[in-house]
């Protein structure tokens, strides 16, 4: 019964590789998110998906592309992978921001790139 | 600006002490101030939020004390417990149509020993 749910949970790749994370959530929730939170713990919004569509796209390079197949899936893609692209990666989902914004986090990928 | 200042970066607390965590906004649109739970290995987790129609609000261990007019908000750990350990932080969002953005401060590593 897992709420928000990301594959892999380890991701370990060569500089130069490409990779995607994928991310579902079985909470039935409008929008999705993917943050990034880096070695000193810091928590960065990337991209924000409501109802497939995308609403907040961070100044991220655009070696990274969320892609949502229907509204239960947020995939992230990355091309062209960095040394600093090394972090932790979470999903998150919220249902209808109407009076509260609880987001619900996935366990988190974590991508190494050597 | 939308900028949450969260401070101190870490905190050591003897078992049974009060952790006290301070943030502070800039943005007066902010009407949603959550502050979300994370354990190592984990990705973060809701705690307790407010909103700025009242000053305090409580639930079991952990208070959180809202100051409008100063911009500030703090979380307030009572009878601190080792299990409490973990990394604390704070968040504002403006709820409503077409902002789907939650900044988060930077953390708090909460560290309570026995």
């Amino acid at each position: 019964d897992t709420a928000v749910s990301q594959t892999p949970k380890y991701l370990v790749t060569q500089m130069g590789n490409d990779k995607s994370i994928k991310c579902e959530q079985n909470l039935g929730h409008d929008t999705m998110y993917w943050y990034k939170q880096d070695s000193k713990k810091f928590l960065k919004i990337m991209f924000s998906y409501n109802n497939k569509e995308l609403i907040i796209n961070e100044t991220v390079p655009n070696r990274f592309s969320p892609k949502s197949p229907d509204k239960a899936h947020l995939n992230l893609h990355i091309n062209s992978l960095e040394l600093g692209d090394s972090a932790v990666y979470f999903c998150a989902s919220s249902p209808l921001r109407v009076s509260t914004d609880t987001q619900y986090f996935g366990p988190g990928t974590r991508l190494t790139v050597l | 600006q939308q900028q949450v200042k969260q401070s101190p970066q870490s905190l050591i607390v003897q078992k049974g002490g009060i952790s006290i965590i301070n943030c502070a906004y800039e943005n007066t649109a902010f009407d949603y101030f959550p502050w979300y739970q994370q354990f190592p290995g984990k990705g973060p987790a809701l705690l307790i939020a407010i909103r700025p129609d009242v000053s305090e609000k409580k639930e079991g261990r952990f208070t959180i004390s809202f100051n409008k007019s100063a911009k500030q908000f703090s979380l307030h750990i009572m009878d601190s417990q080792p299990g409490d350990s973990a990394t604390y932080f704070c968040a504002a969002t403006q709820l409503g149509a077409g902002s789907y953005q939650l900044t988060f401060g930077k953390g708090t590593k909460l560290s309570v020993i026995p």
